[in-house]
C-alpha cells in the first residue's frame, strides 16, 4: 500500500531557483493539502485541494503556487526559493464529505541557501 | 478562527511513569473533529486518534488514553507506563466547520516527549 508518496525527500537550493515537490496518493482521497513544519509553530496550511480543477489558499500560500490536475496528484511549486521557505513540507490526503482522517506523506526536507 | 494550544513544550519522563499531554482548542463552530497525531524521530506522520464534538466519551487504546471536555475545551492524551519507543513528538490537532474529513486542520506547536530508560 503506497498511500501517499512525497518526492524527494531531501533537497538543496540556492536562492532565487524554483522547484516542484510532487505528491501523490493512490487511495481515490478527494481532498489534498500542503503543510510546512517549522520549529515551535507545528504544521501549517499552504494550499488544499477539493478535487481535480479545484485549489484553495491556506493559512501560509505566499510564494507557492498548486494545481491538480488529476485526483492522485497535487504538484506544490515554489516559485522563487527564499531562505524563509526553509522548512519540512507535508503532502496530506483525506475523504471529502465522509469522516476521515488525514493520511500524510513522508515529508520534504527543504533547505534554500 | 481556530486555536489550538499546546502549552508544554518538553516533557522528559522516566520508562514506566505516566504522562499527560495536554491539549487546549479554540473554535466558534458547534461541529468540530480533533486529531492526535504522533511524529517519531523518523519524521514521519502517525494518526493516533479522532474524536468529533458529539462525542463526549473517553477512549483507551491499550496503554494510550484520551480525555475530551467541552467544557474546559481540552482535549488530553495520557500514556500510561510509558516506554522509551512512545519517545515523540505529538501534535493536536482540529478540523473545524466540516463534514467530518479532516480538512485544513489547525495544529497546535506540539509536544516533545521523552521517555528515559
Amino acid at each position: 500500500n503506497a498511500g501517499v508518496t512525497q518526492t524527494p525527500k531531501f533537497q538543496v537550493l540556492k536562492t532565487g531557483q524554483s522547484m516542484t515537490l510532487q505528491c501523490a496518493q493512490d487511495m481515490n482521497h478527494e481532498y489534498m493539502s500542503w503543510y510546512r513544519q517549522d520549529p515551535g509553530m507545528g504544521l501549517r496550511l499552504i494550499h488544499y485541494s477539493v478535487g481535480a480543477g479545484i485549489t484553495d489558499q491556506g493559512e501560509v500560500p505566499n510564494g507557492y503556487n498548486v494545481s491538480r490536475s488529476t485526483t492522485e496528484d497535487f504538484p506544490l511549486r515554489l516559485l522563487s526559493a527564499a531562505p524563509s521557505q526553509t522548512s519540512v513540507y507535508f503532502c496530506a490526503s483525506s475523504y471529502l464529505g465522509r469522516i476521515s482522517e488525514a493520511f500524510f506523506g513522508q515529508g520534504t526536507r527543504l533547505t534554500v541557501v | 478562527a481556530q486555536k489550538v494550544t499546546q502549552a508544554q513544550t518538553e516533557i522528559s519522563v522516566v520508562e514506566k511513569e505516566d504522562v499527560t499531554l495536554d491539549c487546549v482548542y479554540e473554535t466558534r463552530d458547534t461541529t468540530y473533529y480533533l486529531f492526535w497525531y504522533k511524529q517519531p524521530p523518523s519524521g514521519e506522520l502517525v494518526f493516533l486518534i479522532r474524536r468529533n464534538s458529539f462525542d463526549e466519551q473517553n477512549e483507551i487504546s491499550g496503554r494510550y488514553s484520551w480525555n475530551f471536555q467541552k467544557s474546559t475545551s481540552s482535549f488530553n492524551f495520557t500514556i500510561t507506563a510509558s516506554q522509551v519507543v512512545d519517545s515523540a513528538v505529538y501534535f493536536c490537532a482540529l478540523s473545524a466547520g466540516t463534514s467530518g474529513s479532516a480538512r485544513q486542520l489547525t495544529f497546535g506547536s506540539g509536544t516533545q516527549l521523552t521517555v528515559l530508560p
